[in-house]
């Protein structure tokens, strides 16, 4: 495996409560990434991260949070989580900027109620 | 803005044949890269194929290959022999512009019969 792993796996929770998903690897990559995947949409972009402190936001960034403060965690907050945020969540590594595709987490299955 | 589109939601095939997945992509770059994953029940994203665009010859893994068309902007995935483990959801991907994030097509459910 390539040593990136996600938590937790599954969490439900109630509307309005803040939520926090880790993201953490062991391979030293530069480049971390958060989408979210949902029927009929693909996996879209919401947050990635080029370095430590280094984030910018991807196309369905609202209500998302993210934070790297060490090479190999990368955490995404959910500030107040609704009921839209129902989804599951990959964590993506990359070590290069263009020509490889990521590798990808396992995935967290958000529900909230 | 880069785009990339999945047209078939849903495809079925018979173990042993052969299908083909189609993608297309929209883009003003020239160098970029495609992608193709495979997502089983198991929710794991699996790489299965890329092609540089830069690259006129066709990637081939095994039994997966595919069919680039630049000038078409057309990236399908032909997949030979089926088997019952190919059942899966198939993503394309493109990757390019400065960062090189990845955009993903909203994906195909490949079904495989006995």
């Amino acid at each position: 495996d390539a040593g990136i792993t996600q938590s937790p796996r599954h969490k439900v929770t109630e509307t309005g409560t803040p939520v926090t998903l880790r993201c953490h690897q062991t391979e030293n990559h530069r480049y971390m990434y958060w989408y979210r995947q949902d029927p009929g949409h693909g996996l879209r972009l919401i947050h990635y991260s080029y370095g430590v402190k280094d984030t910018d936001k991807g196309e369905v960034s609202d209500g998302y949070s993210v934070s790297r403060s060490k090479t190999e965690d990368f955490l995404l907050t959910l500030e107040s989580a609704t009921s839209s945020q129902t989804s599951v969540y990959f964590c993506a590594i990359s070590d290069s900027p263009r020509n490889y595709g990521y590798t990808f987490g396992s995935g967290t299955r958000l529900t909230v109620v | 803005a880069q785009t990339v589109t999945q047209s078939q939601p849903e495809m079925s095939v018979q173990e042993a044949e052969t299908v083909t997945l189609s993608c297309t992509y929209d883009t003003s770059e020239s160098d970029y890269y495609l992608f193709w994953y495979k997502q089983p029940p198991s929710r794991q994203m699996i790489l299965v194929i890329r092609q540089e665009a830069y690259k006129q010859q066709n990637a081939t893994e095994n039994r997966f290959s595919v069919n680039f068309q630049k000038a078409a902007k057309s990236f399908s995935l032909k997949i030979s022999d089926s088997q019952l483990g190919d059942a899966a959801m198939y993503f394309c991907a493109y990757r390019g512009g400065s960062q090189g994030n990845l955009i993903f097509g909203k994906g195909t459910k490949l079904s495989v019969k006995p």
